[in-house]
């Protein structure tokens, strides 16, 4: 069962920054918040992980709410290469180390 | 570094026959993780190993099983094929499989059974 709940789809113009949304209200204290997309077809692609505080990379940022109930993705500056299927996922930790990745939100980034 | 590498990329079946899968994980990644995507499923979890042994296991029937060699690498097996396993299989790599160890997925092995 996934611990996650994001949007099915969502559009974002191109130079936009694209912020997709996840909610994680059961995540416990030591669980992380994983970000993976999948551009069609292909493997799953690392883009960033976090905690408890905010993260940045040279991918995005991730902005973790202070109760860890939710978070957002955040690409500054989208590029049609950016449109993809994006999972936001909870490491299981209790059952070791498998990801249950969800539906994820499907990211379209209009030219 | 190279990036996590499975073979074949491509593989067709009729029904009852088996096939054998094969990942290489990153260079000193010793956790080795296996994942069925379906249209209809989705990304499920198959099983993970460790060290030459599995360590965690998803909700799948026997006829699914993995073996994970000396150095690292893993192979994924599937006897009896049947229509509805027909799928991407990917394999993903971290360095301990720890929660904090991020994993690097493959590009799969997209497996169609006839």
């Amino acid at each position: 069962d996934a611990k996650t709940t994001q949007p099915t789809s969502m559009d974002c113009a191109e130079g936009r920054a694209a912020n997709l949304p996840c909610n994680h209200s059961t995540i416990s204290g030591n669980e992380y918040v994983y970000w993976y997309r999948q551009i069609h077809s292909q493997g799953p692609q690392y883009i960033i992980h976090g905690l408890k505080n905010n993260e940045t990379n040279e991918m995005a940022s991730l902005i973790i709410t202070e109760d860890r109930k939710s978070s957002t993705l955040i690409l500054p500056h989208a590029t049609l290469r950016d449109t993809a299927v994006y999972y936001c996922i909870v490491r299981v930790e209790d059952t070791g180390n498998q990801f249950y990745f969800g539906t994820g939100t499907s990211l379209t980034v209009i030219p | 570094k190279a990036g996590v590498t499975q073979t074949p990329r491509y593989l067709i079946k009729t029904r009852g026959q088996q096939v054998t899968l094969s990942c290489s994980p990153i260079s000193g990644h010793r956790s080795v993780s296996w994942y069925q995507q379906t249209p209809g499923q989705g990304l499920q979890f198959l099983f993970e190993y460790f060290s030459e042994t599995q360590r965690n296991k998803g909700n799948f029937p026997g006829r699914f099983s993995g073996r994970q060699f000396s150095n690292s690498r893993s192979e994924m097996n599937v006897s009896t094929l049947e229509l509805g396993d027909s799928a991407l299989y990917l394999c993903a790599s971290s360095f301990s499989g720890r929660p904090t160890d991020t994993q690097y997925f493959g590009p799969g092995t997209r497996l169609t059974v006839l």
